[in-house]
Formats: structure tokens, C-alpha cells, sequence
């Protein structure tokens, strides 16, 4: 049982280069979502997907765009990466059936923009 | 939008001593709520929750509390132990549907445990 799983696991890249981190999963959850995480910030929810082809945004969603073509997929995509946008990354996922909040989280991506 | 508040950020205690997190809310709406722990390397695991409806819920060494009225909430770890090291997440939502997966989290407190 895979589960949830992030790649890379670490990323370095430059200013203004296009990144993407993947996310897939194994358990066919419905709901996907993006958080970053930074010191003094706790995670922040960039963007979220109810399902295949629904995608709407989160709180920090400037920056970043978002795409769930399957199901089991929701990858981010830095357009134009900054050096604020260095962090690190957990994709998480929810059962679409008696929806109780309980994320499963990945083991995240750290991106560094120099 | 809602805000959560959490303290302390650092909490050190001694194996067998208690540990209490306590967060704030800033929306009344707000109805769920979930504490997270993330071990180093680790992406976050929910370890609890409650619902608004509910004062209090307790799994085994770990309890939660929820004040409505102050809007506040708290996490206590009793016994304590090394493996409870970690930094632990509060966090707030409201609504169903895919708002229980919209949560606003707190920053953290780092919680070591020494043996």
C-alpha cells in the first residue's frame, strides 16, 4: 500500500525557472490538496481539488498553478519560481465517502529558489 | 478569514510529565478541529480531533478540549514519553464537504521529551 507519494524529494532551482512537484496517490481519494509549510506560519493550503477536473483556490495560491487530470494525480507547478516561494511542500488527500477531515499527508518536497 | 493562534511554540518536558498545547480561534463558525503530529522528515498525521458538539475527547494518553465560548481549544499529553517528540499542529475549519480539508493550522510547538 503505496499511500501517498511526493517527488521530488528535494529541489533546487533559480529564480524565474518553471518547477513542478508531483503528487499521487494509491487510495482513489476524492479530495487532494497542497500546503506549504513555513517557520512561524504553520501550513498554509495553496490550492485544493474535489475531484478529477475541479480545482479551486486556497489561501497562498499566487504564483502556482494546479491540473488533476486523473484522479490519483495533482501536480504543482511553480510558473515562474521566486524566492519567496522557497519551502517545503505536502500534498495531501481525503476520502470523498463520509468526508470526517482526516488528511493524509505525504513526506512533502523541499524546494529551494536561489 | 479565521486565524489560529498557538502556544508555546517550544515546550520541553521530562519522560512522564504532562504536555498541554493550547490554541485559539478567531471564527465562531469554525467546527472542526484536528491536531496533527510531524515527526522529523515526516509529513503531518492527525493523532485527534473534535467536533464543536463535543467538550471533550480522550484516546488513551492523549486528551482534547474545546471551549466554544472562549474559542479555545487544547491538547494534553499525559505520561509523556521520548517518542512523543515532535511538533504538533492545531488547526480550525467549518462547513462539510471538502471545508473539513480546508483547515487553517497554528505554527506549531516543538514538544521534546527527555528521558
Amino acid at each position: 500500500d503505496a499511500g501517498i507519494t511526493q517527488s521530488p524529494r528535494y529541489k533546487i532551482t533559480e529564480t524565474g525557472r518553471q518547477v513542478t512537484l508531483m503528487c499521487h496517490q494509491t487510495w482513489s481519494h476524492s479530495y487532494m490538496f497542497w500546503y506549504r509549510q513555513d517557520l512561524g506560519h504553520g501550513l498554509r493550503l495553496i490550492y485544493y481539488s474535489a475531484a478529477a477536473d475541479i480545482t479551486d483556490k486556497g489561501e497562498v495560491p499566487d504564483g502556482y498553478v494546479v491540473s488533476r487530470s486523473k484522479t490519483e494525480n495533482f501536480p504543482l507547478t511553480l510558473e515562474s519560481a521566486t524566492r519567496s516561494q522557497t519551502s517545503v511542500y505536502f500534498c495531501a488527500s481525503s476520502e470523498s465517502e463520509g468526508f470526517d477531515g482526516k488528511l493524509f499527508f505525504g513526506s512533502g518536497t523541499q524546494l529551494s529558489v536561489l | 478569514g479565521e486565524n489560529v493562534e498557538q502556544h508555546p511554540s517550544t515546550l520541553s518536558v521530562q519522560e512522564g510529565d504532562s504536555a498541554v498545547i493550547k490554541c485559539t480561534y478567531s471564527d465562531s463558525a469554525s467546527n472542526y478541529f484536528p491536531w496533527y503530529k510531524q515527526e522529523l522528515g515526516k509529513g503531518p498525521q492527525l493523532i485527534i480531533d473534535i467536533r464543536s458538539n463535543v467538550g471533550e475527547k480522550k484516546d488513551q494518553r492523549i486528551a482534547v478540549t474545546l471551549n466554544k465560548t472562549a474559542k479555545h481549544f487544547s491538547l494534553h499529553i499525559t505520561e509523556t514519553q521520548p517518542e512523543d517528540s515532535a511538533v504538533y499542529f492545531c488547526a480550525a475549519s467549518k462547513g462539510g464537504g471538502t471545508s473539513y480539508g480546508k483547515l487553517t493550522f497554528g505554527q506549531g510547538t516543538i514538544l521534546t521529551v527527555h528521558p
